[in-house]
């Protein structure tokens, strides 16, 4: 099993609150995303980091952000939090160049509701 | 418009039985094919990776195929058991460099029954 962990793991807060999830990896990987994904729905690319300092924005929209401080860690945030914010956030990282054919490695993920 | 369709969409079968999930895709110009198993309420795991020369892997009861050509895929599950109950996502990738872009498909959810 993969080294990449999130926190928490659930989450139900209300709409306005200012949230952090967090995803951190022991693996030394270079690249993080992460990943935003709805029941029966495909992964959806929202945010990817590939080293420290340095984050762009996925494919889908969002209104999260994220920061790259540390290699191991890559957390995303969202200002104030709102209903259609309701999904599974997934956090992944791909190995150092060279590793066979970039496989991503994916955390447990975040189950956020708001209410 | 790259693309990754996956079917059937879900699909129950008896502990013991096989199975084949389908994965077609319009993703050009192709890497790699990457089969992964997500379990309920956990993020998904590499089953298998295929490369445009390869049209065969495998991995314990895990048997998938490539067809370069027609851009198809099956990942065929041999004497099913109640832990193979997941999410099943065929993912492509458009790039070999670091810079490749995945393409993900919804998906096809396995439930093995007793």
């Amino acid at each position: 099993e993969a080294d990449i962990y999130q926190t928490p793991r659930y989450l139900v807060i209300g709409t306005g609150k200012k949230i952090t999830l967090e995803c951190s990896q022991t693996m030394g990987h270079d690249k993080m995303y992460w990943y935003q994904q709805d029941p029966g729905m495909e992964l959806h690319l929202i945010h990817y980091s590939y080293g420290v300092n340095s984050t762009e924005k996925g494919d889908l929209s969002s209104e999260s952000t994220v920061s790259r401080i540390r290699t191991e860690h890559f957390p995303l945030t969202l200002e104030s939090a709102r209903p259609s914010h309701t999904s599974q956030y997934l956090c992944a990282s791909t190995g150092i160049a060279g590793e066979v054919q970039d496989t991503q490695y994916f955390g447990p993920g975040t189950r956020l509701t708001v209410l | 418009k790259n693309q990754v369709e996956q079917s059937p969409q879900s699909l129950i079968i008896l502990e013991g039985k096989n199975c084949t999930l389908q994965c077609n895709y319009t993703v050009s110009p192709f890497s790699n094919l990457r089969w992964y198993k997500q379990d309920t309420g956990r993020g998904p795991v590499s089953l298998t990776i295929m490369t445009f020369s390869e049209n065969t892997k495998s991995n314990g009861r895990y048997t998938a195929t490539l067809d370069a050509d027609t851009k198809q895929s099956s990942l065929h599950i041999t004497a099913s058991q109640l832990s193979d109950s997941a999410s099943y996502i065929c993912v492509v990738s458009d790039r070999g460099s670091t810079l490749g872009r995945l393409y993900f498909g919804r998906g096809t959810q396995l439930t093995v029954w007793p």
